[in-house]
C-alpha cells in the first residue's frame, strides 16, 4: 500500500530533551515537506528536500533541522526543544514535478512541557 | 496579510443543503490550486484540483478566477460524512511543490 508513516504519533517531552520525528514514503517521491499546524495558523512549511542531500528552509525553520540521506526517508530533528514547538506535525511527499499530488503522513502531536 | 485567507466558519448546515466556500490568495505567481478535506486533527487529503474552467466531481464544483485571485467550492446535498474542515491551497512553483494552506473552513452538516 502507498503510503507516508510517521513516527511517533504521539510524543511528550520536556525542554531542552532533543527528540526526532521520522518519516517515511514507499512511493519513490523525490519531493518531501514537513509542515506544522496550529489553530487559527493552518499548516505552514517547516523544511522541504527536492532529492536526496537536497533541503532547504520553508517557513518556519527556526528550532527544526533535517536530513535526507535516502530517498524514502527524512526525519525531523528538534536537538532544543521548546514550548513553542508544541504542535501537530505532518509530513509528505510527492513527484517533484510541479503541481503533483501531496500525500501526508498520519501527523505526530508533539506536547513540549 | 496571509497568503491565503478563508472565512474560518463554522458554516452550520441541514442536511441536503448547498454551500459555497470562498478563498482568497494574494501571490499572483501561484500556479496550481487545490481544495484539501481534512478530518478532526487528521492528515490532510486532496478533495480536488481546481482549474481556470471550473471543475466538477459528483456533488462537488471548484472555481477558480485568476483575475481577482479567488478560489470557491460549492458542495450540493450536503451529508453528515461532509463534515469536515476545508483547507484552500495553492502551489508557488518557484519553491518546488511548496504548498501553502489556508487556515480552513469548518463545515458542520447536522440531520
Amino acid at each position: 500500500e502507498a503510503q507516508v508513516t510517521q513516527n511517533p504519533r504521539y510524543l511528550i517531552t520536556v525542554t531542552g530533551k532533543k527528540l526526532t520525528v521520522t518519516c517515511s514514503q514507499n512511493m519513490n517521491h523525490e519531493y518531501m515537506s514537513w509542515y506544522r499546524q496550529d489553530p487559527g495558523l493552518g499548516l505552514r512549511q517547516i523544511y522541504y528536500s527536492m532529492n536526496v542531500e537536497v533541503t532547504d528552509k520553508g517557513d518556519v525553520p527556526e528550532g527544526y533541522k533535517v536530513s535526507r540521506k535516502e530517498k524514502r526517508n527524512f526525519p525531523l530533528i528538534l536537538e532544543s526543544p521548546s514550548p513553542n514547538q508544541t504542535s501537530l506535525y505532518f509530513c509528505a511527499s510527492s513527484f517533484r514535478d510541479r503541481g503533483q499530488t501531496q500525500y501526508f503522513g498520519p501527523g505526530t502531536r508533539l506536547l513540549v512541557l | 496579510r496571509k497568503e491565503v485567507e478563508q472565512d474560518p466558519g463554522p458554516f452550520n448546515v441541514p442536511e441536503g443543503a448547498t454551500v459555497a466556500f470562498n478563498c482568497t490568495y494574494s501571490n499572483s505567481a501561484s500556479q496550481s490550486f487545490f481544495w484539501y478535506r481534512q478530518d478532526c486533527r487528521k492528515e490532510p487529503k486532496l478533495l480536488m484540483s481546481v482549474y481556470s474552467s471550473g471543475n466538477e466531481d459528483g456533488r462537488f464544483t471548484a472555481q477558480l478566477n485568476r483575475a481577482s485571485q479567488y478560489i470557491s467550492l460549492l458542495i450540493r446535498d450536503s451529508k453528515l460524512s461532509d463534515s469536515a474542515t476545508y483547507l484552500c491551497v495553492v502551489n508557488n512553483w518557484e519553491y518546488g511543490n511548496k504548498l501553502v494552506f489556508g487556515a480552513g473552513t469548518i463545515l458542520r452538516v447536522k440531520s
